[in-house]
Parts: C-alpha cells; sequence; structure tokens
C-alpha cells in the first residue's frame, strides 16, 4: 500500500512559468514533509521540508503548501529554470522514526 | 570526502552469489541510512544504524539482508543469494544528527542479479 503517492509521473513546463508537483499521503501519524530533487546517476538531493504545524515554507523560488485535512502537499517552484529538470520525490516522516516514505516520483521538465 | 561514497557504483552478480556494498559516509555523521530504489519507484527504507549499533532494521525485506557498522563510520550492506528481484539501486545516506532533513545521500550502487 503506496502511503506517499505521487499521481503524476511527469511534468514539462516552460522556463520562467511555474511548477506545481503535488503529493498525497494516506497515514495521518506523518508530521514532517520533505521534497527532494534527483539527477540521473546522483543521490537525492534535499530540497525542502515542512513540519504538520505549519501550512506553508518559503525557501527562494520554492514553496511548500501543505493541507492537512486533504492529507496532500504541494510543491511549487517559480520561476523555473531549465536547470530545474530532474525527478522530485515526496517523502514523509513520522515523529520518533528515522524512516522516510518516498512516493514514487515526479519527473519535471523545464523548457527553455 | 566531502561527500558520501558508495562503492562499487556498478555491480552485476550472478543469481544465487553473495554481494558486499560499501558505503563511507560524511566524515563525523553519526546516523547512516540505507534504502533500495527499484525501477520506477522511490527508495525504500532499509536499516538505519545510530553509532555502530543497527537502531531499526524493520525494512530490511528478510534475512538473507545484512549490514553492518562495526566502528560507528563504513557500513556495509550485504547480500547473500542474490536472486533477479534483489536488482535495484541501493542508496545510502548519512546525517550528523538525528532528523531526516540532514540526510546527504551518496550515489548510489546499481545491483544488477543475472
Amino acid at each position: 500500500d503506496q502511503q506517499v503517492k505521487q499521481n503524476s509521473p511527469s511534468l514539462s513546463v516552460q522556463e520562467g512559468r511555474i511548477s506545481i508537483l503535488n503529493c498525497d499521503y494516506t497515514n495521518s501519524m506523518f508530521d514532517y514533509f520533505l521534497w527532494y530533487k534527483k539527477y540521473p546517476a546522483e543521490g537525492p538531493t534535499f530540497l525542502i521540508s515542512i513540519s504538520s504545524i505549519k501550512d506553508k515554507n518559503e525557501d527562494g523560488r520554492f514553496t511548500v503548501f501543505l493541507n492537512k485535512s486533504a492529507k496532500h502537499l504541494s510543491l511549487h517552484i517559480v520561476p523555473s529554470q531549465p536547470g530545474d529538470s530532474a525527478v522530485y520525490f515526496c517523502a514523509a516522516n513520522q515523529g520518533g522514526s528515522e524512516k522516510l516514505v518516498f512516493g514514487k516520483g515526479m519527473k519535471l521538465t523545464v523548457n527553455p | 570526502g566531502a561527500g558520501v561514497s558508495q562503492t562499487p557504483s556498478n555491480k552485476v552478480t550472478e543469481k544465487g552469489k553473495y554481494v558486499e556494498l560499501r558505503c563511507d559516509p560524511i566524515s563525523g555523521h553519526t546516523a547512516l541510512y540505507w534504502y533500495r530504489q527499484s525501477l520506477g519507484q522511490g527508495p525504500e527504507f532499509l536499516i538505519y544504524f545510530q553509532g555502530t549499533g543497527a537502531a531499526d532494521d524493520s525494512g530490511l525485506p528478510n534475512d538473507r539482508f545484512f549490514a553492518v557498522r562495526p566502528e560507528g563510520s563504513v557500513s556495509t550492506l550485504k547480500i547473500q543469494r542474490t536472486e533477479r528481484g534483489d536488482s535495484a539501486v541501493y542508496l545510502c545516506a548519512s546525517s550528523p544528527t538525528e532528523g531526516a532533513s540532514g540526510y546527504t545521500f551518496g550515489s548510489g550502487t546499481r545491483l544488477t542479479v543475472v
């Protein structure tokens, strides 16, 4: 049973526009959420996170929104740049556990 | 080194053989994690070390998988009697403290069982 779901496998946007990546989760015990970016042949790189006590966290061009009632989070990238082209993973964590539960990932392509 | 180093980067082995995958964490990082990423999937948790001890090994799929970290630094993931379903990228991560946002992942070892 997939506890963290990224239902769209890919997204293509134009440079300068907004990219919105979505993630849903089923486990109401999750209280910390992260986004990772992965380039081919490299390990995932931490991008941004959000605690369940917040509904928004912003870091430069990246903003994560959390809707706990809907068990949904999204990552907004604006403006999108070609260097943002990568696979993005949503991950969740339950307090007291060091284990991350990842979604399947979404491939973002930003076209120049 | 500056990052998490995993060796080998690629490993091809025959079904039934034994393999060892090595992870050199960032110096001083006390927490070390192993994940497995199968094709088309996200990384799946295998095991977590705090220092020398395995604090959580609940993700190891069966008793063919074992991991050690004898001196609290380098870790080795050992797979006995490999099966074709073990083919995946094995990722190691380390962190200076507990807490998921501190992870630094290595580039992984791509294991192919033929």
